[in-house]
């Protein structure tokens, strides 16, 4: 149980594109879940925290505007990169959570995004 | 000064070897630890979770927490090749609050 799925696994894009993430619990309602980023050889950084049916929480430094994050359901949420340049390459991860805490926390297997 | 300090590594042990991350961090207000091991372009996964002080030992791995000290530490005994991955350690300050991860140490168990 507690599967997180994220599609795409690897995506490319040009410069100036929009890319969207998606992040699905497969067998569990997720009341929360966060976004995070990781660059290469560094540790995971959450993004922001979104509730179905709310807006997302960014932490600070995360531009809102150019990281949409959409959590309509309570068993999706999407991050939106848009305009994205190759500054925004990383690796993004999802996590969802069942209760209103943030301590037992599902990752998915992650989404690489690579601008060219 | 950053918050949760973590050895980067690499780590290169041989098979059936002790080994010992450890983590320390500066926010006295944590309460939540845990550790996260993370293989190559894949999410974490939870490996242990401590509350406050204490040893927390679970199958191969023991978890560690002196707060006296803000040293954290997660033993894995008779080591594997198949535990060779990133072992991150993430703290919270108290239940629903958010996680704060070290940079992770890089394992390497050579058979």
């Amino acid at each position: 149980g507690a599967v997180v799925s994220q599609h795409p696994s690897w995506v490319i894009c040009k410069s100036g594109t929009s890319v969207k993430i998606e992040c699905r619990s497969l067998d569990f309602q997720a009341t929360t879940m966060f976004w995070y980023r990781q660059f290469p050889k560094q540790s995971l950084m959450l993004m922001a925290t979104s509730n179905e049916g709310s807006k997302a929480t960014y932490e600070q430094g995360v531009e809102k505007d150019k990281f949409l994050i959409n959590h309509a359901s309570l068993t999706l949420s999407t991050l939106t990169v848009t305009s994205a340049h190759p500054e925004d390459s990383s690796f993004y991860i999802c996590s969802a959570s069942q209760g209103a805490s943030s301590y037992e926390q599902y990752f998915g297997p992650g989404t690489r995004l690579t601008v060219t | 000064q950053k918050e949760v300090e973590q050895d980067p590594g690499p780590l290169s042990v041989p098979e059936g070897a002790i080994v010992s991350l450890n983590c320390t961090y500066s926010n006295s207000a944590f309460q939540y630890f845990m550790w996260y091991r993370q293989y190559s372009r894949k999410g974490p996964e939870l490996l242990m979770y401590t509350y406050s002080s204490g040893n927390k030992e679970d199958g191969r791995f023991t978890a560690q927490v002196d707060k006296s000290s803000k040293y954290i530490s997660l033993f894995i005994r008779d080591s594997q090749p198949s535990d060779s991955a990133t072992y991150l350690c993430a703290m919270s300050e108290g239940y629903g609050q958010n996680f704060v991860f070290g940079p992770g140490t890089r394992l390497s168990v050579l058979p």
